[in-house]
C-alpha cells in the first residue's frame, strides 16, 4: 500500500492563477481530509470529504477554494485566482472511516504551494 | 468550540534528559487526545492517542481532565526524537467528529 499521495509536491503559481492539488487517499480508504499550515503555524482544518459528498467544509474560506471527491479518480483542491497569502503546504489525510472511530487519520507528503 | 494549546514554539534539550511537551485543551465535552509527529521530511503521522493508553518510543501522554491537559513525556530524549510534534483533539462519540490541531511544538534534541 503506497499510502496517501499528493501530486504535485510542489506548486509555483503566479497571482491570479488556478492551483490544483490532487489527493489519493489509501486504498480501501472513502474519507478524505484537507488542511492548510501557513508558515508558523500549525494545522488548519479545511474540508472533509467521502465520496462524491461534503461532509465539512466549515474551514474553507468562503470565496474561491472549493474541493471535490469524484467516484472515480483523487480528491481535488482547486484554489482560484490565487493571492500571496495562499502560499503554504496543503495537506490531505485519508481514513477507512469516520476518524477517529478507532481509525486515525493516514497524511500525505503535502503540497507546497508558493504564490508569486 | 474545541480549541487545542501547545505554548512552546521550539523546546530544546538535551540527549539523555527528561522531555515535555505541553498541550492543554478546551473542550465542554468528553475528548478523545492525541499526539501526531513530523520527522524531517517525512508526513505527519500517529504517535499515540489516549485511549489506547499506549507507550510509543518511550512516549507516554496523560489526559488530566482537572487541568484540561495532556501533556507527551519521555523520561530520555534520543537524538532520533527531535521532530515537530502536534497535539490533537476530537470530541469522543459516534459519527463524524472533526479533529482540531494544535500549532505544533518542535522538540530539537542536542547530542
Amino acid at each position: 500500500n503506497a499510502g496517501v499521495m499528493q501530486n504535485p509536491r510542489h506548486l509555483v503559481r503566479r497571482r491570479g492563477q488556478e492551483a490544483r492539488l490532487r489527493c489519493s487517499p489509501m486504498k480501501g480508504h472513502s474519507h478524505v481530509y484537507w488542511y492548510r499550515q501557513l508558515p508558523e503555524e500549525g494545522l488548519k482544518f479545511m474540508v472533509y470529504l467521502q465520496k462524491e459528498n461534503i461532509i465539512d467544509e466549515s474551514g474553507m474560506p468562503k470565496e474561491r477554494f472549493s474541493a471535490e471527491f469524484p467516484k472515480e479518480g483523487p480528491s481535488i483542491l482547486r484554489i482560484q485566482q490565487v493571492v500571496r497569502g495562499d502560499s503554504a503546504a496543503y495537506f490531505c489525510a485519508s481514513s477507512p472511516t469516520s476518524a477517529p472511530l478507532g481509525h486515525e487519520q493516514y497524511f500525505g507528503p503535502g503540497t507546497r504551494l508558493t504564490v508569486t | 468550540a474545541q480549541r487545542v494549546t501547545q505554548p512552546e514554539k521550539l523546546l530544546s534539550v538535551f540527549k539523555g534528559a527528561p522531555v515535555e511537551l505541553k498541550c492543554n485543551y478546551s473542550y465542554s465535552g468528553s475528548p478523545e487526545l492525541f499526539w501526531y509527529v513530523q520527522y524531517s521530511r517525512q508526513r505527519l503521522q500517529l504517535l499515540l492517542r489516549h485511549i489506547s493508553r499506549e507507550s510509543i518510543k518511550g512516549f507516554t501522554a496523560d489526559l488530566n481532565k482537572g487541568e484540561t491537559s495532556f501533556h507527551l513525556k519521555k523520561p530520555f530524549a534520543q537524538e532520533e526524537d527531535s521532530a515537530m510534534y502536534y497535539c490533537a483533539l476530537s470530541p469522543l462519540g459516534g459519527g463524524y467528529q472533526k479533529v482540531t490541531f494544535g500549532t505544533g511544538t518542535k522538540l530539537q534534541v542536542i547530542p
